[in-house]
């Protein structure tokens, strides 16, 4: 059974003290792991495709990179904006398009 | 617009009421998905569409029927509501294999 575990659920950091959140994930093939960021009260926003191991991605202080078994979501510096709720999802070969989400890790970055 | 409608944004239902959630797209996107998104569960796949006029079945599809007769809208039927789905609904869409999902904003409906 395909399946995403995200960890850890909640983090709070201080403005500046970088950190990484973990999505281990196993599934039958991978196509590809999203990122997605959520703020309360609203969708989730895309933020990384990863396809292949040793591929990496990044967006100004977001970093994700990608292994066989995991996927990591490095924030350096992180600022209070940064705060959201960070979701991790897979999209196996045999689904038609359909991703599996972890259950989030929510970020709290205090100034 | 751009992206994605959903509507209501918010809905109090009495159980054994009928209720459609409204999803509409600008950007020609051929896949759209209802997830639905519970504390502690995460967001659970109720039902997809790959193209318009086919549907499948997702994670948790019981108590919910959707249609996509045309390639824009994806609306959510809930038959005869029941407390247990009470929950955030949310729609998406993406162009097809590989590509990440377009989100809508979310109904919050509770079922009282």
């Amino acid at each position: 059974e395909d399946q995403v575990t995200q960890s850890p659920e909640a983090l709070r950091l201080q403005e500046g003290e970088s950190s990484s959140l973990n999505c281990s994930y196993t599934v039958s093939g991978l196509r590809g792991l999203f990122w997605y960021r959520q703020d309360p009260g609203k969708g989730p926003e895309f933020l990384f495709t990863l396809y292949s191991a040793g591929e990496e991605k990044e967006k100004e202080r977001l970093k994700a990179t990608l292994t066989k078994k995991e996927s990591f979501l490095h924030i350096t510096a992180p600022k209070p904006e940064d705060s959201a709720t960070y979701l991790c999802a897979v999209q196996a070969l045999s689904n038609t398009g359909k991703l599996i989400f972890g259950q989030g890790t929510t970020l709290q970055v205090k100034p | 617009i751009a992206g994605i409608t959903q509507a209501p944004t918010s809905q109090i239902l009495a159980a054994g009421r009928r209720m459609t959630l409204r999803c509409t797209q600008d950007m020609r996107h051929n896949a759209m998905y209802w997830y639905r998104q519970d504390l502690g569960l995460g967001l659970r796949l109720i039902h997809y569409s790959n193209t318009a006029g086919t549907t499948g079945k997702g994670e948790v599809p019981d108590g919910y029927s959707v249609s996509r007769a045309n390639t824009d809208d994806f609306p959510l039927t809930l038959a005869s509501a029941v407390p247990s789905q009470t929950s955030v609904y949310f729609c998406a869409s993406s162009p097809g294999l590989n590509y990440g999902y377009t989100f809508g904003s979310g109904t919050r409906l509770t079922v009282v």
